[in-house]
């Protein structure tokens, strides 16, 4: 079973909000990463981040920022909402770089 | 081009019969992996198994398993026995070395569901 956990589960917020959506995991791994779906469809990958104070960009653009200052914590941050934010953010972690990956709960945010 | 391909939106399967998945993927990695993943209504995903591009012999776990046919880049899940629990999103995953970051590539996915 895996030990990543988001919160919130569900956030609606007004336009031009400032959000913080949290992710922590007590597997130890160093690799996170955060995913964003819209319904029904596939996972694009946002940020990832390989260690401590190390945080890139994904494939898909996203006016979101990451920061990882400790292991367990993976938060994603959005400085003024935006109804076109409205998606599901997934947290992942995986141990090595290619292996599985284990998946929290998601936030699934909706902006007003 | 689509990396991973999932051709079936959606899957109507009755309890207790074997359904099948389809998944076709593009790489030109010698050394890739392929990933099923499950999505509940609740939204978390679970993986159900993985199948090493190296790997001689298909991936089974328990009432899942992979038919990978590697000269055709399919490697399409089979369920055995379907129960209602299995009613879900299933997505399949690639994992490629050659880009600058080793992460997986989704497809659009599949919704399975499992009638009485």
């Amino acid at each position: 079973e895996a030990d990543i956990y988001q919160t919130p589960r569900y956030l609606v917020i007004g336009t031009g909000k400032k959000i913080t959506l949290e992710c922590s995991q007590t597997m130890g791994h160093d690799k996170m990463y955060w995913y964003q779906q819209d319904p029904g469809m596939e996972l694009h990958l946002i940020h990832y981040s390989y260690g401590v104070n190390s945080t890139e960009k994904g494939d898909l653009s996203s006016e979101s920022t990451v920061s990882r200052i400790r292991t367990e914590h993976f938060p994603l941050t959005l400085e003024s909402a935006r109804p076109s934010h409205t998606s599901q953010y997934l947290c992942a972690s995986s141990a090595q770089v290619g292996e599985k990956l284990f998946f929290g709960s998601g936030t699934q945010l909706s902006v007003l | 081009a689509q990396k991973i391909t999932q051709t079936q939106p959606g899957m109507f399967v009755q309890e207790k019969e074997a359904v099948t998945l389809d998944c076709t993927y593009d790489t030109s990695d010698q050394s890739y992996g392929l990933f099923w993943y499950k999505q509940p209504s609740s939204g978390e995903m679970i993986f159900l198994i993985y199948q090493g591009s190296y790997d001689e012999q298909n991936a089974t776990e328990g009432r899942y398993s992979l038919n990978f046919q590697k000269a055709r880049k399919s490697a399409n899940l089979v369920i055995s026995a379907s129960q209602l629990g299995d009613s879900a999103m299933y997505f399949c995953a690639m994992r490629e070395e050659d880009i600058g970051y080793s992460t997986l590539t989704f497809g659009k996915g599949t919704m399975l569901l499992v009638s009485p």
